[in-house]
């Protein structure tokens, strides 16, 4: 099965309200994970990135969360817009300097004006 | 930058005919990938590159073949199109470092093929 995987498929929230993307993943061993965002018909856009040596990072609106303990990674939008409407991925590096994403299968976050 | 381009945006294949699909960075990138992505799922990859001249297998490189005779270029490569290679294809680069960490992907915008 896949190593990363996220609990919700979709998530819908008010515009101005605050999100919460979640993303398990199984591999122990990887060192680095990155949330992506997808607008329809067009390719994956980088949002934000976090190693494993820390467990907090902000961005723009944006918290990456990631606990080791429980192999669990979260995205947080702040006061979320109708532009952030999107498929949003994690993904993870399985650490070994293997060069290589696995990528969860996506949750749908739409806002509603 | 123009960063990651591919051509083409889209493209119907008749079962048994070949295609290349192309990928162009003007990053300067060393890693270089190729992913799938069917509909309603994630991506997965098909085929990575390290740097010029070197390539490797990811998790679906069956029925597809690619090269990477420069740094800037990467092409896939389907020989015998079946309709379950039907799906948008999307190229991505990275850069590398001296201590081996991965960075950001930064994707193309990819191209939707079918295969009839």
């Amino acid at each position: 099965g896949e190593s990363v995987g996220l609990h919700l498929p979709t998530l819908s929230v008010q515009e101005g309200d605050n999100s919460i993307i979640n993303c398990a993943y199984s591999n122990s061993a990887s060192d680095y994970f990155i949330w992506y965002k997808q607008e329809s018909g067009k390719g994956p856009q980088f949002i934000i990135d976090i190693r494993s040596n820390m467990d907090k990072r902000q961005g723009q609106r944006v918290t990456v969360l990631l606990n080791k303990t429980v192999k669990h990674l979260s995205l947080q939008i702040a006061a979320t817009q109708p532009g952030d409407s999107a498929v949003y991925f994690c993904a993870e590096e399985g650490g070994g300097s293997n060069y290589k994403l696995t990528f969860g299968k996506g949750t749908l976050l739409t806002v509603n004006p | 930058n123009a960063g990651v381009t591919q051509t083409p945006k889209f493209r119907i294949l008749k079962i048994g005919q070949s295609m290349t699909l192309q990928c162009t960075q003007d990053m300067n990138h060393n890693y270089m990938y190729w992913y799938r992505q069917d509909p309603g799922m994630g991506l997965k990859l098909i085929y990575y590159s390290v740097g010029a001249g070197i390539t490797d297998k990811g998790e679906v490189p069956n029925g597809y073949n690619v090269s990477r005779s420069t740094t800037e270029d990467f092409p896939l490569r389907l020989e015998l199109a079946a309709p379950s290679q039907t799906s948008v294809y999307f190229c991505a680069s990275s850069r590398s470092s001296t201590s081996g960490d991965l960075y950001e992907q930064y994707f193309g915008p990819g191209t939707r093929l079918t295969v009839t």
